[in-house]
């Protein structure tokens, strides 16, 4: 089946303990990107990637991450979590980002910083 | 920027009747739309979408409909079901997507 796989679901943790969400496509996407979503703000974009080894901050990337090794996955990293990242946070890919294309979203996961 | 909204945060339908939900953007230069779904607890899902060059696109009981003369963009439910229940938010995209936030829509039995 086709889909793009967020690990974990859920997540509670302190004040600067590092964390990693990890995010894994299995649709030979080239383009790949992460979001929050908090309530009244939408969906807004962390980072995304282009391509293997090509990674680009989004709107908000300040505290966030990201790394492109394989093409499959893209790995959220968070070096000092604080309570301001507490949010949702999706993963997407499309086949590629520079047309106009529709996006595939994970499930989802909702990170709590204490 | 680009800036898109949404006319109304919440939306209630009966039933077997028909919705629109409404989504604004700002900038003329855009040239594909597209509308998600997002269901409790789960990410969004692809609904529909509709390039520039188009002004009406008819899916499985959604149609949207594209003025660009007043950048105006809507999503059409027939025959609304419970299962239609959830946030539904267009996506607006220039040199990137910028994401409304997001209406959402009850059923009323």
């Amino acid at each position: 089946e086709a889909q793009v796989t967020q690990n974990p679901r859920y997540l509670i943790t302190v004040t600067g303990k590092k964390l990693t969400v990890t995010c894994s496509q299995n649709m030979n996407h080239e383009y790949m990107s992460w979001y929050r979503q908090d309530p009244g703000l939408g969906l807004r974009q962390i980072y995304y990637s282009m391509n293997v080894e090509v990674t680009d901050k989004g709107d908000v990337p300040e505290g966030y991450k990201v790394s492109r090794k394989e093409k499959r996955n893209f790995p959220l990293i968070l070096e000092s979590p604080s309570p301001n990242q507490t949010s949702l946070y999706f993963c997407a890919s499309s086949p590629r980002g520079g047309r106009a294309e529709k996006l595939f979203f994970g499930s989802g996961t909702q990170l709590s910083v204490l | 920027g680009e800036s898109v909204g949404l006319h109304l945060p919440t939306l209630s339908v009966q039933e077997g009747d028909n919705s629109i939900i409404n989504c604004a953007y700002s900038n003329s230069a855009s040239d594909y739309f597209i509308w998600y779904k997002q269901e409790s607890g789960k990410g969004p899902q692809f609904i529909i979408d509709i390039r520039s060059n188009m002004d009406k696109r008819q899916g499985q009981r959604v149609t949207v409909l594209l003025n660009k003369t007043v950048k105006h963009l809507s999503l059409q439910i027939a025959a609304t079901q419970p299962g239609d229940s959830a946030v539904y938010f267009c996506a607006v995209k220039d040199d990137k997507i910028i994401f409304g936030k997001g209406t959402r829509l009850h059923i009323l039995p």
